[in-house]
């Protein structure tokens, strides 16, 4: 049963233009959502999450936003440019913390 | 300062080879985490140490043997693996306690079992 679901394996932009990256997921125990960048042959990089008392949360060009009735969670990454072509990573946890269930990623190519 | 380190980068080992993978953070984190990721997946968590204590174990095979010698450091022993253990290996810190946190990642260890 795969509890956070990313649909799209894949999404190519033009640079300069928005990346729109979903996920969806179905136990309603999660409360704190995160995305991580993973470039090939290194570990994941955080890149921001948000709690689910809040339905956006920004960070410079990388925005979250979560809806808490669609148990769905987006990040906008505005203006998008080819270093930021990688694998996106969903991931959620309940109030401890300590388990993180990872989607299975999306891969994201940013064209110059 | 977000850093994990891992050593080594690359690993190699037969099956009967004994070897051990090492973590470390100075971030002042209490939790510390083992995943493993295979290519094209997403990570799979494999233990989880709070306050150096084991508190998750996934149900790991006992050829991977975890260790926690203090709150910086963390080492994953490794015993007559089998070619499907070959993946990457990660470590993760969080801080611990009154809710949950982001976890930092280090580099991975590429290992290879032949």
């Amino acid at each position: 049963d795969q509890q956070v679901k990313q649909n799209s394996p894949s999404l190519s932009v033009q640079e300069g233009r928005i990346s729109i990256l979903n996920c969806d997921y179905t136990n309603s125990m999660f409360d704190y959502f995160l995305w991580y960048k993973k470039y090939p042959a290194e570990g994941p990089t955080f890149l921001i999450s948000i709690s689910s008392i809040k339905d956006k949360n920004e960070d410079g060009r990388f925005t979250v936003f979560l809806n808490k009735s669609a148990k769905h969670l987006s990040l906008h990454i505005v203006p998008s440019q080819p270093g930021d072509s990688a694998v996106y990573f969903c991931a959620a946890s309940g109030t401890s913390g300590s388990r993180l269930t990872f989607g299975e990623g999306t891969q994201l190519t940013v064209n110059p | 300062d977000t850093e994990v380190t891992q050593t080594p980068k690359h690993l190699v080992m037969g099956m009967t080879n004994k070897k051990s993978l090492k973590c470390e953070q100075h971030m002042g984190h209490r939790a510390m985490y083992w995943y493993k990721q295979k290519a094209k997946k997403p990570p799979e968590l494999m233990f989880v140490y709070s306050y150096e204590k084991l508190s998750i174990n996934e149900s790991v095979p006992s050829r991977f043997s975890p260790e926690c010698p203090n709150s910086s450091l963390l080492n994953l022993h490794l015993h007559a693996l089998q070619p499907e253990d070959s993946a990457l290996y990660l470590c993760a810190s969080s801080q611990v306690g009154g809710g949950a946190y982001e976890q930092y990642f280090g580099p991975g260890t590429r290992l290879t079992v032949t």
